[in-house]
């Protein structure tokens, strides 16, 4: 079975302080993790992706996501947070058939000027 | 290269009515998969279409159906409507494999009273 966890509902940063969202997954067969982001009343825009090779994957818009089986983790984080990056993030997995993406509740990130 | 489109982009109904949701896929994607997304939650998968056959089925009733047509647009129809199925209807369309990404669309929000 799959599932993701996200760790903390809301998190708010200063501006130019380091992002941090936090995602665990649990999957029966290798994973495959997303990084989502979804503005206000819009769809969801892919950030990031890990399939196989290079653990430390780079995204759009400065974030990057490090995969770790050890800790089954696949955390977000961007070096310098900017007032545009407030917005829900989502991790998802993909289950092991087909493409069926499994997303976790959602963080909130707020950007404190 | 013209993305994911839905249609209408927001609805109101009543109990127990009817609803068709449509998308269109991003050209050259074989594969359609609808979303629920219920405010402050990530979107839950609710099926998946390829090649016009239905490719797995979320926890979600039969009153929940759809359909994908030649061209790889597809309909959600949800029957007899339930107040909790007021929430962000979203579509994604990818190519088959798992590793592939799902491109979003921007999503039909449905209200019902």
């Amino acid at each position: 079975a799959q599932s993701v966890t996200q760790l903390g509902s809301h998190v708010s940063v200063s501006e130019g302080a380091l992002v941090l969202l936090r995602c665990n997954y649990s999957s029966s067969v290798p994973p495959y993790l997303f990084w989502y982001v979804q503005y206000p009343n819009q769809g969801l825009q892919l950030l990031l992706k890990y399939t196989t090779g290079a653990t430390l994957v780079k995204g759009i818009n400065g974030f990057e996501a490090e995969f770790k089986k050890s800790e089954t983790s696949f955390h977000l984080t961007k070096p310098s947070a900017h007032m545009s990056d407030a917005a829900e993030y989502f991790c998802a997995v993909s289950r092991n058939t087909g493409n069926q993406f499994y997303f976790g509740t959602g963080t909130s990130l707020t950007v404190i000027p | 290269e013209t993305g994911v489109t839905q249609s209408p982009t927001h609805l109101i109904k009543t109990r127990g009515q009817q609803v068709t949701l449509r998308c269109s896929s991003q050209s050259g994607h074989n594969t359609v998969s609808w979303y629920q997304q219920a405010l402050g939650q990530g979107p839950q998968f609710i099926f998946q279409y390829y090649r016009e056959e239905e490719n797995g089925r979320g926890n979600f009733p039969p009153r929940f159906s759809g359909l994908q047509f030649p061209n790889y647009s597809s309909e959600l129809n949800v029957n007899a409507l339930e107040l909790d199925d007021s929430a962000l209807y979203l579509c994604a369309s990818s190519p088959r494999s798992r590793e592939e990404t799902q491109y979003f669309g921007p999503g039909t929000r449905l209200l019902v009273l």
